[in-house]
């Protein structure tokens, strides 16, 4: 079955350093990966999503993420973190008709 | 127009009361899920509906739960005999078409509370 893995419960950064949230994944055939992410009391808001061409995808608000094949890993990274990032931070694979999420990560940006 | 609204946003119930949560997609889209949402995890699949074709309800966790949507509009989702492991954030999503089912647009979400 399609799955995602975030191994870390909360990831916790300083303001202005690089942000990186990890994901990787497990599926049969061609990946269609995403993250997306929830700001208290509000619906996930969709980032970005590979689907083919280059491993780099760059998405919303600055954040970015790189599809490493060999490793199985999607992971979301922005150079410079803000404060206004801390949010709930999840990654998912489509698997059939929907999407399967992980456990999501708690990004707090420190100021 | 306007993204996917829910209603109510909160909602507090009896244990063995019975819950009905709305959702209105986005206009256009044929696609709409729900999905659940417990505290400090992931988001649960419960059930997908596409167009005119059967609802796939492989996601629901029991017979207490059920799910209506008339053509490709409203859509409710309702709970039976609620049970205080139901407490959860139900988030209803909806996207274009089937081949873009990936882009889902997630409404705000129902928290429900069950006592």
């Amino acid at each position: 079955a399609q799955s995602v893995a975030q191994p870390e419960d909360q990831v916790n950064v300083a303001e202005g350093n690089p942000l990186t949230v990890k994901c990787t994944y497990s599926v049969s055939g061609n990946p269609y990966l995403f993250w997306y992410v929830q700001y208290p009391n509000r619906g996930l808001q969709f980032l970005l999503k590979y689907i083919t061409g280059d491993n780099l995808v760059k998405g919303s608000y600055g954040f970015e993420a790189e599809f490493n094949k060999s490793q199985t890993s999607f992971h979301l990274k922005k150079p410079s973190a803000l404060v206004s990032d801390s949010a709930l931070y999840f990654c998912a694979v489509k698997a059939g008709n929907r999407l399967a999420f992980g456990k999501g990560n708690q990004v707090v940006v420190i100021p | 127009g306007a993204g996917v609204s829910q209603s109510p946003s909160n909602k507090v119930t009896e244990k063995g009361k019975d819950v009905e949560l709305r959702c209105d997609p986005i206009s256009g889209h044929t696609a709409l899920y729900w999905y659940r949402q417990r505290l400090g995890q992931g988001l649960e699949f419960l059930i997908y509906f596409q167009g005119n074709s059967a609802p796939d309800k492989s996601g629901l966790p029991s017979d207490r739960f059920s799910a209506e949507r008339t053509g490709e509009s409203v859509s409710t989702l309702t709970i039976q005999r609620t049970q205080q492991e139901d407490s959860a954030v139900y988030l209803c999503a909806s996207s274009f078409d089937r081949d873009r089912a990936y882009e889902q647009y997630f409404g705000p979400g129902t928290r429900l509370t069950v006592t």
